[in-house]
């Protein structure tokens, strides 16, 4: 089975300052990893996908992500955060087909000026 | 290149009335289609997903129903809306390509039931 877990329910970082949202996966099968962000009332956007092949993965608008496999993990950094990327991120894990998505319970980002 | 649409954007239901939301995607074919639903601080709950026409499988027992009636078209409604209906809705379509299936998601719809 399954199963992914967002360690932080909420992240507040300055202006400027480096962003490290967690995100720890279990899974019994060559797993495909997922950032999601979603601003207010505003649908899933993705920003990145992992599927087995580099393991450091980079993604739009500065995110990048990297696969530790021996950590179970899939960890979302970004080196400077802007005001803009204030929103609530999902980490996602999928075997394969759609349906057999399994997202995280988010992580709200908040940026202080 | 591919595009969601959903509508409307925002709906005020009473208790007992129906619903229809509908999806739409262009760009691509026979692609798969998902009904999510997001409750106030809450994460994302798969309702239904279909593989093709008139293929709907669903995920939870529930007030709602969901149909394909065309390949690039997805629709959630319900005969008689609940206060626990209230939620964000969103569809989302992918594409098994390879091993992976991205989905990649449409607007959303903001449901209240009063």
């Amino acid at each position: 089975a399954q199963s992914v877990t967002q360690l932080d329910s909420h992240v507040s970082v300055s202006e400027g300052t480096p962003v490290l949202l967690r995100c720890n996966y279990s899974s019994s099968y060559s797993p495909s990893l997922f950032w999601y962000v979603q601003h207010p009332n505003k649908g899933l956007q993705l920003l990145l996908k992992y599927t087995s092949a580099a393991t450091l993965v980079k993604g739009i608008n500065g995110f990048e992500a990297e696969f530790k496999k021996s950590e179970t993990s899939f960890h979302l950094t970004k080196p400077s955060a802007h005001m803009s990327d204030a929103a609530e991120y999902f980490c996602v894990v999928t075997e394969g087909r759609g349906f057999k998505t399994i997202f995280g319970a988010g992580t709200r980002l908040f940026v202080k000026a | 290149s591919q595009t969601i649409h959903q509508w409307p954007a925002t709906l005020v239901q009473p208790v007992g009335s129906p619903l229809s939301l509908e999806c739409t995607v262009e760009g691509t074919s026979n692609p798969n289609l998902y009904w999510y639903r997001q409750a106030a601080g809450r994460g994302l709950q798969l309702l239904f997903y279909s593989v093709g026409i008139g293929q709907i499988s669903s995920e939870v027992p529930q007030n709602l129903s969901a149909s394909r009636p065309q390949d690039r078209q997805f629709i959630l409604s319900s005969k008689k809306l609940l206060l626990s209906d209230s939620g964000f809705y969103l569809c989302a379509w992918s594409v098994l390509a390879g091993v992976t299936d991205t989905q990649y998601f449409g607007p959303g719809t903001r449901l209240t039931v009063l």
